[in-house]
């Protein structure tokens, strides 16, 4: 079956636009996660969604940050007036639900850099 | 000090080699896992591992619970097996607790 995708692979934008990250989950995975990857940075939680809620955005470094999940399914990470420290590759993973006995599979990343 | 750590952070070595990577932890598990993420950036998941051993194909991944410690080893290594790897932990949630990886070089 299909794995967890992500778009665009690539996006370069100006600092101060807006970008939209898109994720689409294991179809029947409840759970999905986003995390963040900064150049020779080790991984760095931003959100988990179990269903449509968000209950754990402990992750996410500022204001300028938001994400949402609709019909238990495809999630979109938005970021507002981008700046040039969010370049990094952004990475979504969805597992069958949110307890730690069950494996997260990974997407294949979006490399957002701003210019 | 961080709560997983990998040694070595860059590892270089010759196509054929037996290769070991390191992951030490202080908090208690549930589970551990392997990944390895290639220049690409995507990440696949190579053991979840709770007690003991699993292998696969050239890989095998141990771990001690009461040393908190995990090895991944790589037998015949090869030049696709340049990646980065990274050790993961499960820790009473649905986080994973991430290591800084180790950057694999396998030069043929």
């Amino acid at each position: 079956g299909a794995g967890v995708s992500q778009s665009p692979s690539n996006k370069v934008t100006e600092k101060g636009k807006d970008v939209e990250l898109r994720c689409d989950p294991i179809s029947g995975h409840t759970a999905l996660y986003w995390y963040r990857q900064s150049l020779g940075q080790g991984l760095e939680f931003l959100i988990y969604f179990q269903g449509n809620s968000a209950p754990d955005k402990s992750g996410l470094p500022s204001d300028r940050f938001s994400a949402e999940r609709t019909g238990g399914s495809v999630s979109t990470l938005t970021i507002q007036r981008t700046q040039q420290e969010d370049s990094a590759v952004y990475l979504c993973a969805s597992s069958l639900v949110g307890q730690e006995t069950y494996e997260q599979y990974f997407g294949p990343g979006t490399r957002l850099t701003v210019t | 000090k961080n709560e997983v750590e990998q040694s070595p952070q860059n590892l270089t070595a010759q196509e054929g080699e037996f290769i070991t990577i390191n992951c030490s932890y202080s908090v208690g598990i549930s589970a551990l896992h392997w990944l390895q993420q290639h220049p690409g950036g995507g990440i696949v998941s190579l053991f979840m591992l709770s007690s003991g051993k699993k292998k696969h194909g050239r890989l095998i991944a141990t771990i001690n619970i009461q040393e908190k410690h995990s090895s991944l080893h790589i037998t015949a290594s090869h030049p696709r097996d340049s990646a980065v790897y990274i050790c993961a932990a499960s820790s009473g949630t649905y986080k994973y607790i991430f290591g800084t990886g180790t950057r694999l070089k396998v030069l043929a």
